[in-house]
């Protein structure tokens, strides 16, 4: 089945900078990869998504790549702000196959 | 609409005990799925069910059984609570389309703890 790993597993950066998580997976057939935030306490919610038949895509701050070849794709977050503290997972699916997700990432952004 | 939603919100029980997780949605979804999230790591899928009258097992179902009740409601039940199973579960639901995106839609989740 597919196996799908995550880094860092915790990650702290400044208010302002940038933040990149990084998740790799197993199956070449997966073609459907998304991400999910979860704030303390709260549900996880899906923030952007991305196809295989798309190399990036963006939405404000937030954009994801995808290298089908290498088998990875990463979530970069830009401008970081505290309320983008949160844990997100990256997840991959291939057609008619469950979401398999990642360990997730804590991400703490700094004042 | 309210999307998905779970009760109880939280639960405890002494080993041994029983009860059945309640979550249903109205977003006439195909597809729905129960998953345990345990401190400090990812979600891991307990059963699923397809579509109404189908259920699978997931990552982790020993201990656990499911109930399709119909489109809107599945249910998670533990026969015989053991501390291994103190976490947050989830409820989730999807349209599920053979072909693309697939969208989770989660619940706010029960805490659970076993004595």
């Amino acid at each position: 089945g597919e196996n799908v790993e995550q880094h860092p597993s915790t990650l702290s950066v400044q208010e302002g900078d940038s933040a990149v998580i990084k998740c790799t997976y197993s199956d070449s057939a997966s073609n459907y990869f998304p991400w999910y935030k979860q704030e303390l306490g709260k549900r996880p919610q899906l923030i952007i998504d991305i196809r295989s038949n798309v190399g990036e895509k963006k939405d404000q701050r937030i954009a994801v790549t995808l290298n089908k070849t290498a088998k990875h794709f990463s979530l970069h977050i830009t401008e970081t702000q505290p309320e983008d503290s949160a844990v997100y997972f990256c997840a991959a699916r291939k057609a008619g196959n469950m979401l398999t997700f990642g360990g997730g990432t804590r991400l703490m952004v700094k004042p | 609409n309210a999307g998905v939603t779970q009760t109880p919100k939280f639960q405890v029980l002494k080993t041994g005990q029983s009860m059945t997780l309640q979550c249903a949605q109205d977003m006439n979804h195909n597809s729905m799925y129960w998953y345990r999230q345990d401190p400090g790591m990812g979600l891991r899928l307990i059963y699923y069910s397809a579509s109404e009258g189908t259920t699978d097992k997931g990552e982790v179902p020993n201990g656990y059984n499911v109930s399709r009740l119909n489109k809107r409601e599945f249910s998670l039940r533990l026969e015989s609570a053991a501390p291994s199973q103190t976490s947050v579960y989830f409820c989730a639901s999807s349209e599920r389309p053979q072909r693309g995106a697939d969208t989770q839609y989660f619940g706010p989740g029960t805490r659970l703890t076993v004595l």
